[in-house]
């Protein structure tokens, strides 16, 4: 079966500081793996996903398939960051698996 | 364009009754999935269809639980005779599925906060 763990129910940094949300996943296949952000009062959103490498505000991901772990990172963070994070992992039978979030709080 | 709208966006409902929870996906969008999610937990997935065809019901969690999305767009997830455990958020999310696996990003509506009493 597979599992996404988010340790951190709560991640607090201050403004500049780095920041790494973690993720760790099992799953027996190829994964694929995405980052979910969802702001105050707005919907969950895509932030980026591991097979497009790409960076998106600042954030960073790397698939690490020896730790199965995907952590979220971004070298200095900004108050606008401030925001709930979501790791997912998809099948390719269109299931998705959600971790339980981290609350990300910026303080200025 | 549009995005994923869901309706209604508040249902308080008591115990027992029925509930029709509605979807309107991004026009286009091949796939289309439900979950629920419970209070201080990420989203659980109930279904996913590919246009009309149900590919994985695995997660709806009773047989109380029913989606529907006969011409390929709209959907319906129903609720028969709700209990208190199945108050939460209900999501819905569409993706184009280019890749024809279900592993596209997934696009998210507001969501429908259901509350059994």
């Amino acid at each position: 079966a597979q599992r996404v763990t988010q340790p951190e129910k709560l991640l607090s940094v201050f403004k500049g500081a780095p920041v790494e949300l973690k993720c760790n996943y099992s799953y027996s296949g190829s994964p694929e793996l995405f980052w979910y952000v969802q702001y105050s009062r707005q919907r969950l959103q895509l932030l980026l996903r591991h097979i497009s490498r790409e960076s998106i505000k600042g954030f960073t991901a790397d698939l690490n398939k020896g730790e199965t772990s995907f952590h979220l990172k971004k070298p200095f963070a900004q108050e606008e960051d401030s925001a709930m994070y979501y790791c997912a992992l998809n099948t390719n039978a269109g299931k998705s698996t959600f971790g339980d979030g981290t609350t990300l709080t910026v303080k200025p | 364009g549009a995005g994923v709208s869901q309706s209604p966006r508040y249902k308080v409902a008591k115990r027992g009754q029925d509930v029709a929870l509605r979807c309107d996906p991004i026009s286009g969008h091949v796939s289309l999935f439900w979950y629920q999610q419970a209070l201080g937990q990420g989203p659980e997935f109930l279904t996913y269809f590919q246009n009309e065809a149900q590919l994985d019901k695995s997660g709806l969690p009773s047989d109380r639980f029913f989606a529907e999305r006969p011409e390929g767009s709209v959907s319906t997830l129903k609720i028969q005779r709700t209990q208190q455990e199945d108050s939460a958020v209900y999501l819905c999310a569409s993706s184009p599925d280019l890749t024809g696996l279900g592993t596209d990003t997934q696009y998210f509506g507001p969501g429908t906060r259901l509350t059994v009493l």
